[in-house]
């Protein structure tokens, strides 16, 4: 059974541009949630999706945005790109009530 | 608001010792705990969930309790071994039911010297 999938792993991007990153849940999740992850602030909640609503949202701007589609794969969005928004950003898929899977992640440097 | 705090936040042990890496957190109306493993430059791989009506899970060498009362989880790691050498995060999961959203604490830096 194939876990959660993220891409793209790497990417460079420049102030000011904007970034789109995928999540594919494991099979059957209907649950998907984003983190990000930097040194300073370790890992902190961004927003929630179950069933095509986002079900919880963190304290973020509002640069920061998500989506999820009818098949439960998810996307989140990121504009107007900030330095400080250098950061390994993770997706986490589950069943309600359940253990919470984590991809990989997606290496997002703004230069 | 939950805050989670994880001590001590780095731990260096030679290979063989019995270790336990703790966690509390302020809210003790949590759902679930769970604890992962994080290796240098790679996702958060699940180790162990506690339900909150629960007072320990076991998964080969690994051991972990909550009491939820006090706010205080352990993770006890038997026989340890240079590959369990990884940064060790808990996390705790809303009161919701079905919520998804987890508080981490900052996570323990674990060193098993061969």
């Amino acid at each position: 059974k194939a876990g959660v999938t993220q891409t793209p792993r790497y990417l460079i991007k420049t102030r000011g541009q904007q970034v789109t990153l995928s999540c594919s849940p494991i099979s059957g999740h209907r649950s998907v949630s984003w983190y990000q992850q930097t040194p300073g602030q370790g890992l902190q909640f961004l927003f929630e999706y179950f069933s095509e609503t986002q079900r919880n949202k963190g304290n973020f701007p509002g640069r920061f945005s998500g989506r999820q589609f009818s098949n439960s794969r998810s996307e989140m969005n990121v504009s107007t790109l900030e330095l400080g928004d250098s950061a390994l950003y993770l997706c986490a898929s589950s069943l309600p009530s359940n253990t919470i899977y984590f991809g990989e992640g997606s290496w997002l440097t703004v230069v | 608001k939950q805050e989670v705090t994880q001590i001590p936040a780095a731990l260096s042990v030679p290979e063989g010792e019995n270790l336990v890496l703790n966690c509390s957190f302020t809210d003790s109306a949590i759902y679930n705990l769970q604890w992962f493993r994080q290796d240098p430059g790679k996702g958060l791989t699940s180790l162990l969930l506690i339900q909150s009506s629960q007072r320990e899970q076991t998964s080969g060498r690994l051991n972990a309790s909550l009491d939820k009362s006090s706010g205080r989880s352990t993770l006890y790691i038997a026989a340890s071994q240079p590959g369990d050498s990884a940064t060790y995060l808990c996390a705790v999961r809303d009161i919701i039911q079905g919520a998804q959203k987890l508080v981490f604490g900052q996570g323990t830096r674990l060193t098993i010297n061969p």
